[in-house]
């Protein structure tokens, strides 16, 4: 039952901007666009979240569709250490909506 | 500094022994979360807490016990350990309200 399509791996020069896509066609209102990352496999660590503007923050860049219906994750300049597996994952903010459903994520690796 | 400890952060036990994965936050959050992570099924949420005394299923809470008596902890009990309980356990915690879930550093557990 997952609420978004990500393409299963991606490969990156390191120092060249990472885009990693993410559909979310069936997403409601309410309902943010959240990214994280897990290194090996470490505990998942946030990125960045967003409802309808485009995000920034020291990590990364989050560009939302108009219709809300798609997502990029930008890493501007990616580093060997950003190699991970990216999820996208769509929640809401009531009480009820801080499970977080983790699809297959993106594996993205960064070369040398 | 902010973090979710586990604790064991490796384990080998035995079918039938009982055991308790430790989780604390010293974040002051009332959110707290176990997950579970399997090859080919990704993170799946055992059961949640959203406050003292306050706990609820997940989508895989067979096996498992929890209890949360006070705000910083949220341990893991397997009563009777088997080995499809073989697994990588995270626990996660958040502010309610909040935006950022945060992740553990993961305990793995193997039962024989």
């Amino acid at each position: 039952d997952a609420k978004t399509t990500q393409p299963t791996s991606m490969d990156c020069a390191e120092g060249r901007a990472a885009n990693l896509p993410c559909n979310h066609s069936t997403i409601s209102g309410n309902e943010y666009v959240y990214w994280y990352r897990q290194i090996h496999s470490q505990g998942p660590q946030y990125i960045i979240h967003g409802l309808k503007n485009n995000e920034t923050n020291e990590m990364a860049s989050l560009i939302i569709t108009e219709d809300r219906k798609s997502s990029t994750l930008i890493l501007p300049h990616a580093t060997l250490r950003d190699t991970a597996v990216y999820y996208c994952i769509v929640r809401g903010l009531s009480s009820n909506d801080y499970k977080l459903s983790f699809g297959a994520g993106t594996t993205v690796t960064v070369r040398a | 500094e902010a973090q979710v400890t586990q604790n064991p952060r490796y384990l080998i036990t035995v079918t039938g022994k009982k055991l308790t994965v430790t989780c604390s936050q010293n974040m002051n959050h009332e959110y707290m979360s176990w997950y579970r992570q399997d090859p080919g099924l990704g993170l799946r949420q055992i059961y949640y807490s959203m406050n003292v005394e306050v706990t609820d299923k997940g989508d895989v809470p067979e096996g498992y016990k929890v209890s949360r008596k006070e705000k910083r902890n949220f341990p893991l009990i397997l009563e009777s350990p088997s080995p499809n309980q073989t697994s990588l356990y995270f626990c996660a915690s958040s502010p309610i309200p909040g935006n950022t879930i945060y992740f553990g550093e993961g305990s793995w557990l193997t039962v024989v």
